[in-house]
């Protein structure tokens, strides 16, 4: 399979543990970006990374979360101290960008968190 | 500010008939790109369907068109002789400035569509 993998796909923990995801993009994509979708919504952006360089950051995005991509290839987003308005899919997808454009994102099958 | 707006949150349609799913964008930017996502029980956004705000036809992909008008704003999907495995979620979403810095996706709700043997 050489789809956009994410590990894991469920990840049940107490409120104020730390978690963290992983996301394997497609390989020859350089451009890397992670959603969180929350039931009933469309996914909101939270991060986007090119190669390795973590470019922007939605305002979603507070403090107790943080992503890394190190060496452009797969990436990690942290949650520390989690809360129960963290429960939510956090769906990873990889593009192929090109210059002045971008290609079809591709998603992951997303992880589920759930927060007690 | 961008903004996808899905206005049908279920939709039925029989098997083997053709459904439109309602997509209508706003944005000042004249440079966009749309785009039609399936999203099965199983979590993984399916990529269907891409339309430029340039491209001159609209998109066709298999059973999927994309019924662009731009003077409205709006990016219908079409979906043919539907079957009983396109029932899922399908959110259509709008790509921020094509050639800008970061070219994430914006989303609409969604609309569920339902397939009836």
């Amino acid at each position: 399979d050489t789809g956009v993998s994410q590990d894991p796909r469920h990840k049940i923990t107490k409120r104020g543990q730390n978690v963290t995801f992983r996301c394997d993009p497609i390989s020859e994509h350089n451009r890397l970006y992670w959603y969180r979708q929350t039931l009933g919504q469309g996914p909101e952006f939270l991060t986007y990374f090119q190669n390795e360089a973590q470019l922007e950051k939605s305002r979603l995005l507070s403090d107790r979360f943080s992503a890394e991509r190190p060496k452009g290839s797969f990436s990690t987003l942290e949650i520390q101290r989690t809360e129960q308005g963290d429960s939510a899919m956090y769906l990873c997808a990889s593009s192929l960008g090109v210059r002045g454009g971008d290609y079809e994102q591709y998603f992951g099958p997303g992880t589920r968190l759930t927060v007690t | 500010a961008q903004k996808i707006t899905q206005t049908q949150p279920g939709m039925f349609v029989q098997e083997k008939e053709a459904v439109t799913l309602d997509c209508t964008y706003d944005t000042s930017d004249p440079s966009y790109g749309l785009f039609w996502y399936k999203q099965p029980s199983s979590g993984e956004m399916i990529f269907l369907i891409y339309q430029g705000s340039y491209d001159q036809q609209n998109a066709t992909e298999g059973r999927y068109s994309l019924n662009f008008q731009k003077a409205r704003k709006s990016a219908n999907l079409v979906i043919s002789a539907s079957q009983l495995g396109d029932s899922a979620m399908y959110f259509c979403a709008m790509r921020e400035t094509p050639g800008g810095a970061t070219n994430k996706l914006i989303f609409g709700t969604g609309t569920l569509l339902a397939v009836q043997p």
